[in-house]
């Protein structure tokens, strides 16, 4: 069966970085765009990034250019999320999603456990 | 980039009640529309993609419909693990865009 496990909790202090791994499991890893997608406490969701682990090619949206790098690493089926320049407001929930292509159609299908990520001094 | 605008934001229903939430967005995006669930403390669920296809597994008092910019979910009869917050999303382009989302509280 498909899964998606995350690494555990973090704390990190403003202007570090932190780096989130996903390991995917029970399907071909190569064959499915990985997507990152957090949320803060108490608020919606929020798209990352993503990646196509055969290619590498990655998006990213404008609001995160430069901060964020996500990539992957085929031999041990697992993708990263790294975010730079860590804030306060960056205190959120980042998880993994799978997105799958269906007729007329994608989305995400499966999703990793979550990992908070907490900014503070 | 493509706005996902959903209403309303919160709604309280009954047991039973049929409900619908709403989903516009700023451009077409022809079918390209998922409706997602999400309880607390629990990562999202995919329930209807394509706009109207239902996801495996999904009871099917959950339906969807529209197309171009205009979406609806509805949920035919409440049911008591219905009680979450729902997101929709555009998957037409990058950047991926979700709805601020709609909680469904008990009345």
């Amino acid at each position: 069966q498909v899964q998606l496990v995350q690494s555990g909790a973090e704390l990190k202090k403003p202007g570090a970085s932190v780096k989130v791994s996903c390991k995917a499991s029970g399907y071909t890893f190569t064959g499915y765009y990985m997507h990152w997608v957090r949320q803060a406490p108490g608020q919606g969701l929020e798209w990352m990034g993503r990646i196509h682990p055969n290619s590498g090619v990655t998006n990213y949206p404008q609001k995160f250019q430069g901060r964020v790098t996500v990539t992957r690493d085929t031999s041990i089926n697992s993708a990263y999320l790294e975010l730079s320049r860590l804030r306060s407001d960056d205190t959120a929930i980042y998880y993994c999603a799978r997105e799958v292509e269906a007729t007329a159609g994608r989305f995400l299908d499966y999703w990793g456990q979550g990992t908070l990520v907490t900014v503070s001094s | 980039d493509i706005q996902m605008t959903q209403s309303p934001s919160s709604l309280s229903a009954s047991v039973g009640d049929r409900v619908t939430i709403t989903c516009r967005a700023s451009q077409s995006i022809a079918s390209y529309l998922t409706w997602y669930q999400q309880k607390p403390g629990k990562a999202p669920k995919s329930l209807i993609y394509a706009a109207s296809s239902l996801q495996s597994g999904v009871p099917s008092r959950f339906s969807g419909g529209g197309s171009g910019t205009d979406f609806t979910l509805t949920i035919s009869s409440l049911q008591p693990e219905d009680f979450a917050t729902y997101y929709c999303q555009q998957s037409y382009s990058t950047p991926r865009t979700f709805g601020q989302g709609t909680k469904v509280e008990i009345k």
